[in-house]
């Protein structure tokens, strides 16, 4: 157990649905990393909060945006959906925000849109 | 822009035996780190093991050990006495050492077999 969690398990929606994903990072831990695996894409980053502030975007669709409350857990909100979307969407903490600090998983949320 | 590569999708290997997985990656930077993520059939990412650019010295843990050669940017596993545990998809990933954000960039992956 890696001490982040991530709810919800499974998803299941339709195309043209909202959902959020939920990680509460691990305690102590300012830093929040969201990837998406894929069969398409692979493990891909996709955006960075440090202590509630974006750090660093990757290939983040504009239909999808996420923020990182005062109580540090952070929410990935994806929009529109598509079919393409279904993925497997994990969250990653650290206690800081750079290289040298490891990123622990949590066990991520699949979602699949039909 | 860092790039990670593994060109074998899949590897198998029979049980107490060794394996080697691949990895060469592309970057301009010279301080960075390199890290073995497995992924078991429970989608869990876990740390193998991690190798540090300014380090001479191979990464080891327990079983597993690195390769790691900077002028040829590789960096490839080896698995000894592999177990059926071992069993995963692993994962090569390059997180740079400059700027504020460790994103971790991954490669395609590789699934290993372990053979009883």
């Amino acid at each position: 157990d890696s001490g982040v969690t991530q709810t919800p398990k499974h998803l299941i929606t339709a195309t043209g649905q909202r959902v959020t994903l939920r990680c509460s990072p691990r305690s102590g831990d300012l830093s929040v990393y969201w990837y998406q695996q894929s069969l398409d894409q692979g493990l891909q980053f996709l955006i960075q909060y440090y202590n509630g502030e974006e750090r660093a975007k990757g290939n983040i669709l504009e239909r999808f945006s996420a923020q990182q409350f005062p109580d540090l857990h952070s929410e990935l909100n994806l929009s529109s959906l598509e079919l393409g979307d279904s993925a497997l969407y994990f969250c990653a903490s650290t206690q800081g925000g750079k290289a040298y600090n490891e990123q622990f998983f949590g066990p991520g949320t699949r979602l699949t849109v039909l | 822009a860092q790039t990670v590569t593994q060109s074998q999708p899949e590897m198998s290997v029979q049980e107490a035996e060794t394996v080697t997985l691949s990895c060469t990656y592309d970057t301009s930077e010279s301080d960075y780190y390199l890290f073995w993520y497995k992924q078991p059939p429970s989608r869990q990412m876990i740390l193998v093991i991690r190798q540090e650019a300014y380090k001479q010295q191979n990464a080891t843990e327990n079983r597993f050990s690195v390769n790691f050669q900077k002028a040829a940017k590789s960096f490839s596993l080896k698995i000894s006495d592999s177990q059926l545990g071992d069993a995963a998809m692993y994962f090569c990933a390059y997180r740079s050492g400059s700027g504020n954000t460790g994103k971790l960039i991954f490669g395609q992956g590789t699934t290993l077999q372990v053979k009883p």
